[in-house]
């Protein structure tokens, strides 16, 4: 119950296209709920976060949608550009716990 | 510049041999933590501290010790280092428990032969 399911687990999409990776969860009391994106040789930073009470919250070329009802969420990159390239992590947590359920990532390519 | 610095960055050791990777955050952040990205499996929460000396385990803390005695340095122990701690290791800290930014170092690749 405190997993993350995330997938695909390896994504290759053309320069311009939409990048979809998807995130499943089932313990709901999970309030907050991050994508974390990773370059190579780098750690982990934060890149856009929802929390339940929404259903999409976007953020330049970044939207997260989110269903409460089916405990799935996801993140969408519109007009994917070669510097996207990277590793998406999707993750949650419960309030005031500080215990964060990473998904396994995703390895995001983009080709020129 | 907001800084979470953990060193060393590479190492490799041999089995039993302990060692410690350091981690100092310059954002006076009360709550730090260490991870370890393993392929496939993701990023797993080791250990977590809520504060100077409170230290609690996270999901993966088999193998491994951390100690909490400045706000801004939460160093990671392997006493006795096995093969299957070989991986990538991040140490991270945030200004409150969840629902914030969590701020990751640049990870320590970590070999044990």
């Amino acid at each position: 119950q405190q997993q993350v399911k995330q997938s695909p687990q390896s994504l290759i999409v053309q320069k311009g296209g939409i990048s979809i990776i998807n995130c499943a969860y089932e313990n709901t009391a999970f309030d907050y709920f991050p994508w974390y994106q990773q370059f190579p040789g780098k750690g982990p930073a934060l890149l856009i976060a929802i929390r339940p009470d929404v259903s999409e919250k976007k953020e330049g070329r970044f939207t997260i949608s989110f269903n409460k009802s089916a405990k799935q969420f996801s993140l969408h990159i519109m007009d994917s550009q070669p510097g996207d390239s990277a590793t998406y992590f999707c993750a949650a947590s419960v309030g005031g716990t500080y215990k964060y359920i990473f998904g396994t990532g995703t390895r995001l390519k983009v080709l020129a | 510049e907001a800084q979470v610095t953990q060193n060393p960055r590479y190492l490799i050791t041999v089995t039993g041999k302990k060692l410690t990777v350091t981690c100092s955050q310059n954002m006076n952040h009360e709550y730090m933590s260490w991870y370890r990205q393993d392929p496939g499996l993701g990023l797993r929460q080791i250990y977590y501290s809520m504060n100077v000396e409170v230290t609690d385990k996270g999901d993966v803390p088999e193998g491994y010790k951390v100690s909490r005695k400045e706000k801004r340095n939460f160093p990671l122990i392997l006493e006795s280092p096995s093969p299957n701690q070989t991986s990538l290791y991040f140490c991270a800290s945030s200004s409150r428990p969840t629902g914030n930014t969590i701020y990751f170092g640049e990870g320590s690749w970590l070999t044990v032969v």
